[in-house]
Parts: C-alpha cells; structure tokens; sequence
C-alpha cells in the first residue's frame, strides 16, 4: 500500500532562517506531487507542484521553493523565512492524468518568531 | 477561475443534529468535486467525491450531490457524531497545464459536536 511521510511534524523557526520540509511517497511509481499551506483563517493554498523528476510549478510567487531530486521525494525551501511564512504546510500526491484523489500527509506546523 | 465557496464556520451543533455544510462553485467546464476532512493535528483525507452532475457521493454517513444547475455540492448527514468534529473542505478538481489534475479548496468550515 502506499503512504506518504512528512517530517518535522513541528518547527520553530527565527526570522531569517532556512528551511527544509520533506515529503516522501512510498509505494508506488512517478506519482504527482503537491505542496499546500494552510494558513489561520485562509484555507489551503497551493504552493507547488510536480508531475515528475526536476519539473516544479509554482503557483504563487512566494519566498519558498521546492525541489524534486528523486521520483518520490518533494522538499520545500527557502532561503530566509518571513514572519508571514507561519503556517501548516501539507504535502499530497496523486497518481497520473485523470486520477484526481490527493492523498495527504500529516503536515509540518512552522511557527516563525 | 476555478474557485470554491463554503460556508463560513465555525458550526457548532449537539449529538444527533442535522448537518449541511454548503458549498458552490465556479468553474469552467465540468470539474469533479470533492469533499475533505481534517481531523484535529492531521492532515487532509478524503471523505467523498462526485464526478458528473447528479451523482451523489456518500461515505460515512454522509452525503453530497452534484447539482450543476446551482453549481452547489452542499455535505449534508443526518445525524452527527462527537467523532465528527473536524474542519470540512469542499474542492473541486481541473487539468493543470502539464496535464495532471490540480484541486482548489475551499476555506473549509470547522465543526464542532457537542455530547
């Protein structure tokens, strides 16, 4: 069966710092790949996404970034967090074309102090 | 656009109520539509989905039917549960430029069930 594993489940972080969350799918092949964050009050928010090794889309200028340096593996970045960066970061995926059922993970909570 | 809109939370009801959760949506095309659940310090699971209009999905006790006449997919259950508390997302799916498929959520409703 396939499961998806997301680590750290929690971060604290200061202004300034980098950051690394990484998302990875166990179980099956070349799967799509989404990052989301919810934000208090906002609902979710694409981040990202990938239909395969090094092909990343962005849909909201941001200051973070997300690399896929393995079929299964999906790592959102930054350089230097913002405040406004807080929020529960959530990573999915779903198999190919016309198979449109995210499976998620059980997020990463980042607080940026 | 694509876009999803859900009713405002929070709701809070007692064990055994009625429960809707509405949810519209606009879209260009014909789009699936979904519903979602996140269980308090977990990510987001689904909980039923429609693919054409007039199919209703179900699961658990709940319902939602694809009305594309009032572009509306409202979550409904006849009688909750302590159990389901939790923060509903009403999305709804379109093809992306690279030819998978993309969800757009909605803001999502909190609800609580009180024993």
């Amino acid at each position: 069966s396939q499961t998806i594993h997301q680590w750290p489940a929690t971060l604290v972080q200061p202004v300034g710092s980098p950051l690394s969350l990484e998302c990875t799918v166990e179980g099956t092949s070349n799967p799509n790949l989404y990052w989301y964050r919810q934000a208090a009050g906002r609902g979710l928010q694409l981040l990202f996404y990938s239909v395969g090794i090094g092909q990343i889309s962005s849909e909201v200028p941001q200051n973070l970034s997300a690399s896929r340096p393995q079929d299964r593996q999906f790592i959102l970045s930054s350089k230097k967090l913002l405040l406004s960066d807080s929020g529960f970061y959530l990573c999915a995926w779903s198999l190919g074309a016309g198979a449109n059922v995210l499976t998620f993970g059980a997020g990463s909570r980042l607080t940026v102090l | 656009g694509n876009s999803v809109t859900q009713m405002e939370g929070p709701v809070t009801l007692s064990e055994e109520a009625f429960l809707t959760i509405n949810c519209t949506y606009t879209a260009t095309g014909y789009p699936s539509l979904f519903w979602y659940v996140q269980y308090p310090g977990e990510g987001l699971q689904l909980l039923l989905k429609a693919t054409k209009a007039d199919d209703k999905g179900s699961n658990k006790g709940f319902e939602a039917t694809y009305r594309k006449e009032t572009t509306s997919f409202h979550l409904e259950k006849g009688s909750v549960q302590v159990s389901d508390s939790a923060v509903y997302f009403c999305a709804l799916s379109f093809i992306s430029n690279f030819g998978n498929e993309k969800l757009t959520f909605g803001t999502g409703t909190r609800l609580t069930i009180i024993p």
